[in-house]
């Protein structure tokens, strides 16, 4: 079974923070994003990445950075954390394979952070 | 641009009722439909998906028909069961396999 984890479940910081949210998968995906998932907005994509050291914004970016070291590992990064970046936080990846049209995205649980 | 627009909820049903939720989408091409469902407390997860027109997906009691003349793919369920109660989303493949998804629907399940 493909195994998405995320670092935390619950996470509370200050505004100002600098916060790192990290995810890893086990399945030798290419491909991992970031979503944040806020009630009546659904998903938004914040970043992606194809490849290690490969990075592209998605549709919300601002506030946000990441970092693809390996291939397991896609961090999300909030420079300085915001009231308005409370939010549930989920990670995905996926094969990346020639049909990435098609392809499967497989979840993490989700990181819920609330910036006070 | 491309977008996903679905019903918006709660819907709630008695058990063994019939389940419609609507989702329509507006794209260049020819893209692949997914439903996801996220139950309680996790993830979401792969509920079914269609890569062409015509296309049925279909799993766990599920189905969705990729139509493109209405540019629709409704899901539905003959009957639902009070563990079907979760949050279900309608999405839409970009290239480099990004997803862009409806709002969610919640749906609750009443015995």
């Amino acid at each position: 079974d493909v195994k998405v984890t995320q670092s935390s479940r619950y996470l509370v910081k200050r505004t100002g923070e600098k916060v790192f949210l990290e995810c890893v998968q086990d399945m030798d995906h290419e491909n991992m994003f970031w979503y944040r998932q806020d009630p009546g907005l659904g998903l938004r994509l914040i970043y992606f990445s194809y490849d290690v050291k490969m990075k592209e914004k998605g549709d919300i970016p601002e506030g946000y950075s990441v970092s693809r070291e390996k291939k397991e590992r896609f961090s999300l990064i909030l420079e300085s954390a915001s009231t308005n970046q409370t939010s549930m936080y989920l990670c995905a990846s996926s094969p990346g394979t020639s049909g990435s049209f098609t392809d499967t995205q497989y979840f993490g649980p989700g990181t819920r952070l609330t910036v006070l | 641009g491309n977008s996903v627009t679905q019903m918006e909820g709660p819907v709630t049903l008695s058990e063994e009722a019939f389940l419609t939720i609507n989702c329509t989408y507006t794209a260049t091409g020819y893209p692949s439909l997914f439903w996801y469902v996220q139950y309680p407390g996790e993830g979401l997860q792969l509920l079914l998906k269609a890569t062409k027109a015509d296309d049925k997906g279909s799993n766990k009691g599920f189905e969705a028909t990729y139509r493109k003349e209405t540019t629709s793919f409704h899901l539905e369920k003959g009957s639902v069961q009070v563990s079907d109660s979760a949050v279900y989303f309608c999405a839409l493949g970009r290239s480099q396999g990004n997803l862009i998804f409806g709002k969610g629907t919640k749906l609750s399940v009443k015995p």
